[in-house]
C-alpha cells in the first residue's frame, strides 16, 4: 500500500497569502493518479485536483497542483476565507487500493 | 441535479449489522464505479470499499475484509454496503462517492453517521 505524509499538520496563513501544501509518497504514484480534496467542518470532500495537475470542475484557478513521482504540491496563489479547511491527497495509480494522506488543516493566523 | 443520498446510518452495539444506502441522481450510474469512504470522529479519510461498474467486481480495505458486502442495484441506481460483525472502530461517517474518470472521487454524498457502542 502507497502510504502518501502530508506536510505541514498544521498551516497558519492570513487572507491574501500564499499558502504550500505538500504530499510525499513513500512509492511513486503511477501516472500521477494523485488528487487533492477540500474539506470544511460539517461538509464532504470536494475534488479540487486530479491527475496531480487538473483542476475540478469549477474549482477557481487560484488552486494549483504540482509535481510528480512521489513528491506533489498544492498551491493556493492568495487565499480567500472561504479556503481556510482541511486539505487531503490521495493517490488511485493503486486503484483500488486508494489511499489517502492524513490531511493538512489550513487555519487563519 | 447530480447528487449522491446516503441513508441508512444509526446508532448500534457492537457484533450487530446495518445495511447503508446510497441513491443516485442526475448522471447515468451505469457509467460509473461506486466506493465507499468512512471517517472516523475527527480523523482523516479512510477508503472502505469500491465495486466496479463494468463487471461488479468488489473491492474491499482488509479492516473490513469479509465484514462488509458492497453491492449494486442498476435499476434502483443504488449502492449499498451491508455491515456486519460491527466493532467501536467502526465507528465514523460513511460517505458514498462516485469514481469518475480516471479514477478520482469526484463525486461526494453528504454522508451517514454509523456508530457503534462497546
Amino acid at each position: 500500500e502507497i502510504v502518501l505524509t502530508q506536510s505541514p499538520g498544521t498551516l497558519s496563513l492570513s487572507p491574501g497569502e500564499r499558502a504550500t501544501l505538500s504530499c510525499r509518497a513513500s512509492q511513486s504514484v503511477h501516472s500521477n493518479y494523485l488528487a487533492w480534496y477540500q474539506q470544511k467542518p460539517g461538509q464532504a470532500p470536494r475534488l479540487l485536483i486530479h491527475g496531480a495537475s487538473s483542476r475540478a470542475t469549477g474549482i477557481p484557478d487560484r488552486f494549483r497542483g504540482s509535481g510528480s513521482g512521489t513528491d506533489f504540491t498544492l498551491t493556493i496563489s492568495r487565499l480567500e476565507p472561504e479556503d481556510f479547511a482541511v486539505y487531503y491527497c490521495q493517490q488511485y495509480g493503486s486503484s483500488p487500493r486508494y489511499s489517502f494522506g492524513q490531511g493538512t488543516k489550513l487555519e487563519i493566523k | 441535479e447530480v447528487q449522491l443520498l446516503e441513508s441508512g446510518g444509526g446508532l448500534l452495539q457492537s457484533g450487530g449489522s446495518l445495511r447503508l444506502s446510497c441513491a443516485a441522481s442526475g448522471f447515468d450510474f451505469n457509467s460509473y464505479a461506486m466506493n465507499w469512504v468512512r471517517q472516523a470522529p475527527g480523523k482523516g479519510l479512510k477508503w472502505v470499499s469500491a465495486i466496479r461498474h463494468s463487471d461488479g467486481a468488489t473491492f474491499y480495505a482488509d479492516s473490513v475484509q469479509g465484514r462488509f458486502t458492497i453491492t449494486r442495484d442498476t435499476s434502483r441506481s443504488t449502492v449499498y454496503l451491508q455491515m456486519n460483525s460491527l466493532r467501536a472502530e467502526d465507528t465514523a461517517v460513511y460517505y458514498c462517492t462516485r469514481i469518475g474518470q480516471p479514477g478520482a472521487f469526484d463525486l461526494w454524498g453528504q454522508g451517514t453517521m454509523v456508530t457503534v457502542s462497546s
